[in-house]
């Protein structure tokens, strides 16, 4: 079976400090497609990322990287110089390739408060 | 180019009342997902429709729980003779589909559900 895990719960630090939330996954697939979403309070889960698991490059947008390795199953996300905007709940997903269609397998999140 | 759109936002019902949730996904969309969440967890597939044939359904959506989609654009997901542990949040999600795993799943801000 396939499975995600957010070991951080809670992160909380104080704006412009560089924030890393982890990603550990289990998968017997060796094709896969791993992802990050950010819930606001507002609920709406807002896409950030998606990475293949030939790809493993490492990318960055802006504030944000996405390390990817593995040898270790991890994609981590980084946040560098947060602000209160970042503030939100953080998900880890795995998409899981059945019939040709997805299903996407989500770590518990992490919710990471950025204080002024 | 507008997001996916849920409706009701909230509705709270006694226990025993059948509701119902509308899902409009993004308009070029053929895949459409329902995710049930528990607060302090992650989203838990529900079903899965390719137009308007649904392929997949959990092990969760017991026989109260019915989704359509009739003319593969909107969807509707309905609880009957809804319980306590039916409260949660109820995401929509759409893609595009092409026989990979790696299409990007948007969501909607969900349709929060608290039975009393």
């Amino acid at each position: 079976a396939q499975k995600v895990t957010q070991a951080q719960t809670e992160i909380s630090v104080v704006e412009k400090e560089d924030v890393t939330l982890d990603c550990v996954y289990e998968t017997r697939d060796t094709t896969y497609y791993l992802f990050w979403y950010k819930q606001p309070p507002s609920g709406e889960l807002v896409f950030l990322i998606r990475r293949n698991s030939f790809d493993e490059q490492n990318e960055i947008s802006g504030r944000y990287s996405w390390n990817f390795q593995k040898s270790t199953s991890s994609f981590n996300f980084t946040i560098t110089a947060s602000q209160v905007v970042d503030s939100a709940v953080y998900f880890c997903a795995l998409s899981e390739a059945w019939g040709g269609a997805q299903k996407l397998v989500f770590g518990q999140g992490t919710r990471l408060t950025i204080n002024p | 180019d507008t997001g996916v759109s849920q409706d009701p936002r909230h509705k709270i019902t006694k226990r025993g009342q059948n509701v119902t949730f509308r899902c409009d996904p993004i308009s070029e969309h053929n895949r459409l997902y329902w995710y049930r969440q528990t607060l302090g967890q992650g989203p838990e597939f529900l079903t899965y429709f390719q137009n308007e044939a649904q392929l997949e359904k959990s092990r969760l959506l017991s026989d109260r729980f019915s989704a359509e989609r009739p003319k593969g654009s909107f969807s509707t997901l309905e609880i009957q003779r809804t319980e306590q542990g039916d409260s949660a949040m109820y995401l929509c999600a759409s893609s595009t589909g092409g026989g990979t795993s790696g299409n990007t799943i948007y969501f909607g801000e969900g349709s929060w559900l608290t039975v009393v």
